[in-house]
């Protein structure tokens, strides 16, 4: 079974303190692990697709990267705007003709908060 | 902007009387999704469309039901809500399966 692991479930940063999230996944097979980016009583916000171990995505302050287990979301001195709930989801390599196919697994969430 | 639209933000309904909640799409997406999310919970995926094709989830509880009557909209049913129904639902929607899904401001539902 399909599984993400994010840590740490809550981070607090004071502004322009830099720091990494986690997303640690099991998956038969990577079709691909995205991030999200979701504010309170909202819906998620695409931020990332990464594909590959090795591959790195930035925006911004963010940098997301990927190895066969793990991706991280690198924050670089952070903003308060940059609090938010940080999702990561996997998408298995699947049967083109099966109904599960594309599904997402998410993982819990890291909160973040940053302070002024 | 082309983008995902659900309506309405906040619904309030009764314990047992049916509700429907709305998401409409300009991006021309073959796909469509109904997530719940529960208070600091991961989304939990109830059912999509791909095209016409309905697919369930085997652990969506027989209350909730969907419809698809365009490419454009989507609807979620629940036919008679219980308090642990009272949740945000999301709706996104993807060009195809294995394309990244794009998310709508989601619909907080209040189930008195």
């Amino acid at each position: 079974e399909d599984q993400v692991t994010q840590s740490p479930e809550a981070l607090r940063l004071q502004e322009g303190e830099s720091s990494s999230l986690n997303c640690s996944y099991t998956v038969s097979g990577l079709r691909g692990l995205f991030w999200y980016r979701q504010d309170p009583g909202k819906g998620p916000e695409f931020l990332f697709t990464l594909y590959s171990a090795g591959e790195e995505k930035e925006k911004e302050r963010l940098k997301a990267t990927l190895t066969k287990k793990e991706s991280f979301l690198h924050i670089t001195a952070p903003k308060p705007e940059d609090s938010a709930t940080y999702l990561c989801a996997v998408r298995p390599l699947g049967n083109a003709g099966g109904t599960s196919y594309g599904k997402l697994t998410f993982g819990q969430g890291t909160i973040l908060t940053v302070h002024p | 902007d082309a983008m995902v639209i659900q309506n309405p933000r906040y619904q309030v309904t009764q314990f047992g009387k049916p509700v429907t909640l709305s998401c409409s799409q300009t991006l021309n997406h073959n796909v469509m999704y109904w997530y719940q999310q529960k208070s600091s919970q991961a989304p939990k995926l109830l059912f999509h469309y791909y095209d016409k094709d309905f697919n369930n989830e085997a652990d969506t509880p027989d209350n909730f039901q969907s419809r698809r009557p365009n490419t454009s909209f989507c609807f979620l049913d629940i036919r008679s809500p219980g308090l642990g129904d009272a949740a945000m639902y999301l709706c996104a929607t993807s060009l195809d399966r294995a394309e990244t899904q794009y998310f709508g401001p989601g619909t907080r539902l209040l189930v008195l």
